[in-house]
């Protein structure tokens, strides 16, 4: 089975923090993202990855960069928090495979900025 | 430009009864369509997809999928609903040019015993 893992359930910083979330695959796929869940709005990309080093900015990039030195690690970070940043972070990975790839999801992270 | 959408945030249905949960979308190509559960607290969990070939798609859960090209829809069925299948249902959509993946709104489906 693949494994998305990412590094907190929770997680409370406060303003102006720089935040970094980590996420890694287990199944050797290419494709990695970044999306952001809120309430109403449903999933909305804000980074991917299709190879290490390369990335891809989605519809909401503002205020956030992404890092993928690894194939199996892409991290999202904050470069300063803010409270509209308040969210539920979820990861992705995919293979591109027959070309309809299957995206495999983390628990997610929900992040609160005070 | 892709989109989807989801046009019920809820729907609610006895137990034991046929549930649909409906999703049109617009791409410029050929679509490939997914369906994900959320439970509370918990990622996306993948249902089924509709790559090419029958228009009907069955998936995980007993849920199945049926793809409308002339209606651009995509709407999720199950013949009898299960207390347990309460969840948030997201439909979603990739344009076979492109790696990005639209998701819907969500449908919040509540089964009631």
């Amino acid at each position: 089975d693949v494994k998305v893992t990412q590094s907190s359930r929770y997680l409370v910083k406060r303003t102006g923090e720089k935040v970094f979330l980590e996420c890694v695959q287990d199944m050797d796929h290419e494709n990695m993202f970044w999306y952001r869940q809120d309430p109403g709005l449903g999933l909305r990309l804000i980074y991917f990855s299709y190879d290490v080093k390369m990335k891809e900015k989605g519809d909401i990039p503002e205020g956030y960069s992404v890092s993928r030195e690894k194939k199996e690690r892409f991290s999202l970070i904050l470069e300063s928090a803010s409270t509209n940043q308040t969210s539920m972070y979820l990861c992705a990975s995919s293979s591109p495979g027959t070309g309809a790839d299957t995206q495999y999801f983390g628990p997610g992270t929900r992040l609160t900025v005070l | 430009a892709q989109s989807v959408a989801q046009p019920e945030d809820q729907v609610n249905v006895a137990e034991g009864n046929p549930l649909t949960v409906k999703c049109t979308y617009s791409v410029s190509g050929n679509p490939y369509l997914f369906w994900y559960v959320q439970y509370p607290n918990r990622g996306l969990q993948f249902l089924l997809k509709y790559i090419t070939g029958d228009n009907l798609v069955k998936g995980s859960y007993g849920f199945e999928a049926e793809f409308n090209k002339s209606q651009t829809s995509f709407h999720l069925k199950k013949p009898s609903a299960l207390v347990s299948d309460s969840a948030l249902y997201f439909c979603a959509v990739r344009d076979e040019g492109t790696y990005k993946y639209i998701f819907g709104t969500g449908t919040r489906l509540k089964v009631l015993a």
